[in-house]
């Protein structure tokens, strides 16, 4: 079963909106999660990360929101550019501390339209 | 720079030939993973090595084996590709107190 669940499987936004990516989750011990970004032909890279203590978390034009009450986090991207069109993904760690293995959900594409 | 590698980064095989993925990397992490991406699904965890120690994912087919002859290095082998098969493999690392990882650039397989 996903423990991790990324709904929409695309967006597309006009270049300098907002673009805000969802994740569901169901397993209420994630203490960590983890947005990743992916391009065609190349592995994912490490975006942003947000720790369960904190309901946001900020750096440039990237920020989460976590709502562990709904268990939802939210990626939002401000103002988009046409190279953040990607695949997003979520992840969360299996277990507590760190080298946990990650589960991810299935990715958003998200295209950014000049 | 350090980095994780994989070779190739396509690969074709042909139906139930034995092929192996290979990893590399120069971060000198204890942690090595082995995912499993097909088109639009989540990556899925095949195994991962925790330094020496090896560890199968309870739904990983034995179809699927890995090695890991030193820190640096990492193998995948595939004993008789199927159809089934055909998808992206991500190799990752994680170090001593990391949470995320570092992925490789992935191999694309296709299966023939």
């Amino acid at each position: 079963d996903q423990q991790v669940k990324q709904n929409s499987p695309s967006l597309s936004v006009q270049e300098g909106r907002i673009s805000i990516l969802n994740c569901d989750y169901t397993n209420s011990m994630f203490d960590y999660f983890l947005w990743y970004k992916k391009y065609p032909a190349e592995g994912p890279t490490f975006l942003i990360s947000i720790s369960s203590i904190k309901d946001k978390n900020e750096d440039g034009r990237f920020t989460v929101f976590l709502n562990k009450s709904a268990k939802h986090l939210s990626l939002h991207i401000v103002p988009s550019q046409p190279g953040d069109s990607a695949v997003y993904f979520c992840a969360a760690p299996l277990d507590t501390g760190a080298n946990s293995k990650l589960t991810f959900g299935k990715g958003i594409t998200l295209s950014v339209r000049p | 720079d350090a980095m994780v590698i994989q070779n190739p980064r396509y690969q074709v095989t042909q139906f139930g030939k034995p092929v192996t993925l290979s990893c590399s990397q120069t971060l000198n992490h204890n942690v090595m993973y082995w995912y499993q991406q097909k088109s639009s699904q989540a990556p899925k965890l095949l195994f991962h090595y925790y330094d020496k120690d090896f560890n199968n994912e309870a739904d990983t087919p034995d179809n699927f084996q890995s090695r890991r002859p030193n820190t640096s290095f990492c193998f995948l082998d595939i004993r008789s590709p199927g159809l089934g098969d055909a998808a992206m493999y991500l190799c990752a690392t994680s170090g001593t107190g990391d949470y995320g990882y570092t992925f490789g650039s992935g191999t694309r397989l296709t299966v023939v």
